[in-house]
């Protein structure tokens, strides 16, 4: 089973930033926290990882708290193309080939 | 950008029949792996496959199941003798290893069984 928790869905304007909380109070310390998205039916898309450290790139913005229990998705100016399935994963690093385990993830809804 | 292809993107087989769903990792990467997903439902891992052998496998992946590279680019998973059940989207993925462990997918082969 997924070891995080995230909200069933949230909508968002378009423009604004859009945050998607996940919550992962299990985690432990060489687990990294990975974000995907699924936009309809098509293959999952990486956007970020982190450990500890908030992280940036081109996608999004990961916020990740003192203690690691929870972790904040931001995409600074949504647009619509950004309408998807987001899903928050906690994965060991330098595991090999450990699966990734999908939970239901958030569905964002940007709105025009 | 490198990506992960995979053919057929669409295939409709009659139960029973045999399928072979085709992927092409990146082409650095070492490992690979299958995932599909039931119309509605999560994404579920099937398989990993690395240095030429089945790494791990849930239990979905039962002997109906199989996986191959038959040459240096492509990977490839097998149904035997599909059944209605097998009906979902099927992603393939590829990952640097070696530390780079970041999945990349593909955009899937849609899988009806009739």
């Amino acid at each position: 089973d997924a070891k995080t928790t995230q909200p069933p869905s949230m909508d968002c304007a378009e423009g604004r930033a859009a945050n998607l909380p996940c919550n992962h109070s299990t985690i432990s310390g060489n687990e990294y926290v990975y974000w995907y998205r699924q936009i309809h039916s098509q293959g999952p898309q990486y956007i970020i990882h982190g450990l500890k450290n908030n992280e940036t790139n081109e996608m999004a913005s990961l916020i990740i708290t003192e203690d690691r229990k929870s972790s904040t998705l931001i995409l600074p100016h949504a647009t619509l193309r950004d309408t998807a399935v987001y899903y928050c994963i906690v994965r060991l690093w330098n595991s090999g080939n450990t699966p990734l385990v999908f939970g239901k993830g958030t569905r964002l809804s940007v709105i025009a | 950008e490198p990506e992960v292809t995979q053919t057929p993107s669409h295939q409709v087989t009659q139960m029973g029949q045999e399928v072979i769903l085709r992927c092409v990792p990146i082409s650095n990467h070492l490992y690979f792996y299958w995932y599909r997903q039931i119309l509605g439902q999560k994404v579920e891992f099937l398989v990993s496959f690395y240095n030429n052998e089945i790494s791990e496998k849930s239990e979905i992946f039962d002997d109906q199941f199989s996986v191959e590279r038959p040459d240096g680019s492509n990977f490839t998973l097998k149904i035997r003798s599909t059944k209605l059940e097998d009906s979902a989207m099927y992603f393939c993925a590829s990952s640097e290893g070696r530390g780079g462990e970041t999945q990349y997918f593909g955009p899937g082969t849609r899988l009806l069984v009739l």
